[in-house]
């Protein structure tokens, strides 16, 4: 499967708190994408990393991506409780449109 | 400029019923593509449309359909209804062409197949 494996499932921090996601995948890609999605919503789009880029930050957000290793990491720094939500990262191996979703990691934010 | 916007948001259907599915994309995209979310399955690419044409196509059954009209406007049909159906399916648009970039989602549809 060229589905992206992400880890850790579950993550619960107290506000204020960095949160750190990884991605590992097993196919070549052309860009690495990570979306959030609020309970049963839409997703929206965070950023985009492309292959030959090994970081990339946007506001609280910082991405990583080894593609020796096949992984990428997103973290999101001083975190709020507006921040909980699960985040997907998505692989594109360069077919137009089409992106294939990793499982998601379910983060919670408390106060 | 207004987001992607999909009609219905929830609806119920059963065994053997069809049901149709509709996204309307960002003023100017011309790709439209459908995802299935489920608990089970994740996230699922279902095929995408760009100027009337299917681009790309995901491993579902043919029982999954869709098509895209002039004015970049798509359904999505799914013809005699499964209980494994139910799910959250999501449009999402693109400029397209090459487009390998960000896509931005709709709210999407809930089917709910009893």
């Amino acid at each position: 499967s060229q589905q992206g494996e992400e880890d850790p499932q579950a993550l619960s921090i107290q506000e204020g708190e960095n949160a750190t996601m990884n991605c590992s995948y097993k196919t070549s890609i052309n860009n690495l994408q990570w979306y959030r999605q609020n309970s049963g919503r839409g997703l929206v789009h965070l950023i985009l990393i492309r292959s030959n880029e090994r970081e990339k930050h946007s506001g609280r957000l910082r991405v990583t991506l080894d593609t020796s290793k096949k992984s990428s990491s997103l973290l999101i720094t001083a975190s709020r409780a507006a921040d909980t939500a699960s985040y997907f990262c998505a692989l594109n191996t360069g077919t137009a449109s089409k992106l294939t979703f990793g499982t998601g990691t379910r983060l919670q934010v408390t106060l | 400029k207004a987001g992607v916007t999909q009609t219905p948001r929830y609806l119920i259907k059963t065994r053997g019923q069809q049901v149709t599915l509709s996204c309307s994309p960002i003023s100017g995209h011309r790709s439209v593509s459908w995802y299935q979310q489920t608990p089970g399955q994740g996230l699922q690419f279902l095929f995408e449309y760009f100027s009337e044409t299917q681009r790309n196509k995901g491993n579902f059954p043919g029982r999954f359909s869709g098509r895209q009209f002039s004015n970049s406007r798509s359904e999505m049909n799914v013809s005699t209804l499964e209980l494994g159906d139910s799910a959250l399916y999501l449009c999402a648009s693109s400029l397209g062409q090459a487009n390998t970039g960000e896509l931005f989602f709709g709210e999407g549809s809930r089917l709910t197949v009893l």
